[in-house]
């Protein structure tokens, strides 16, 4: 599986944008990127995710680099019940969707 | 939609002893997956099933686990003889395989304490 690779921890104040990046250097054509995150004493939940396009949905933005070797997660407006580790995972299309999850980036949200 | 509903909530057994832990998917979902979190190893995949079937179980740490599905709406993990470093929490996540990549939804986990 291709492997991707995320910061440890990343800060923002409530109410501004949060960019989060994930590099994934050797993402193959049918890979899909695809976000979770984890609140605290709660299992994951799926985020977002895409192939090649941008994707917006109710809860974040997903911008895919042109060569796709690249992506980031972006939270509009942060609040306080986004804190929370957020895993960028690689899933190959036609497989059966194991998610392998990394260390992924543990978001602090300050007033 | 209730969501996945994983019992018990929290266990606490002493070493040697067995342990099952319960999950009831989505209703609808085919795909079945059990994942262990621990502070060592993070998230990791345990075994995941396809319509009732195990398809993949090269996560179950050792012949002291097993899984069942004996049918569509509830799975079992189970620890016998159950250790220390068993000590872990286990998540039960569900998915419909309809579409080319689909969502997994996880339950709230049950966090085993083994003394």
């Amino acid at each position: 599986d291709a492997k991707t690779t995320q910061p440890n921890s990343m800060e923002s104040n409530e109410e501004e944008p949060v960019h989060l990046p994930c590099n994934h250097s050797t993402i193959s054509g049918t890979d899909y990127i695809h976000w979770y995150r984890q609140l605290p004493s709660q299992g994951p939940e799926y985020v977002i995710h895409g192939l090649t396009s941008n994707v917006n949905n109710r809860m974040a933005s997903l911008a895919i680099a042109e060569d796709r070797k690249s992506s980031t997660l972006i939270l509009h407006r942060a609040t306080l019940r986004d804190a929370a580790v957020y895993y960028c995972i690689l899933i190959r299309a036609g497989t059966a969707s194991k998610l392998t999850f990394g260390t992924g980036t543990r978001l602090q949200v300050t007033l | 939609d209730a969501g996945v509903i994983q019992s018990p909530r929290h266990e606490v057994t002493e070493m040697g002893q067995e342990v099952t832990l319960r999950c009831k998917p989505i209703s609808g979902h085919n795909s079945l997956f059990w994942y262990r979190q621990t502070m060592m190893r993070g998230l990791e995949l345990l075994i995941y099933f396809n319509n009732n079937v195990p398809i993949d179980d090269s996560g179950m740490p050792e012949d002291r686990f097993s899984a069942k599905m004996p049918n569509a709406s509830f799975s079992t993990l189970k620890i016998q003889p159950s250790e220390p470093r068993d000590s872990a929490v286990y998540f039960c996540a569900s998915r419909s395989t309809s579409g080319r990549v689909s969502e997994q939804f996880f339950g709230p986990g049950t966090r085993l304490t083994v003394l």
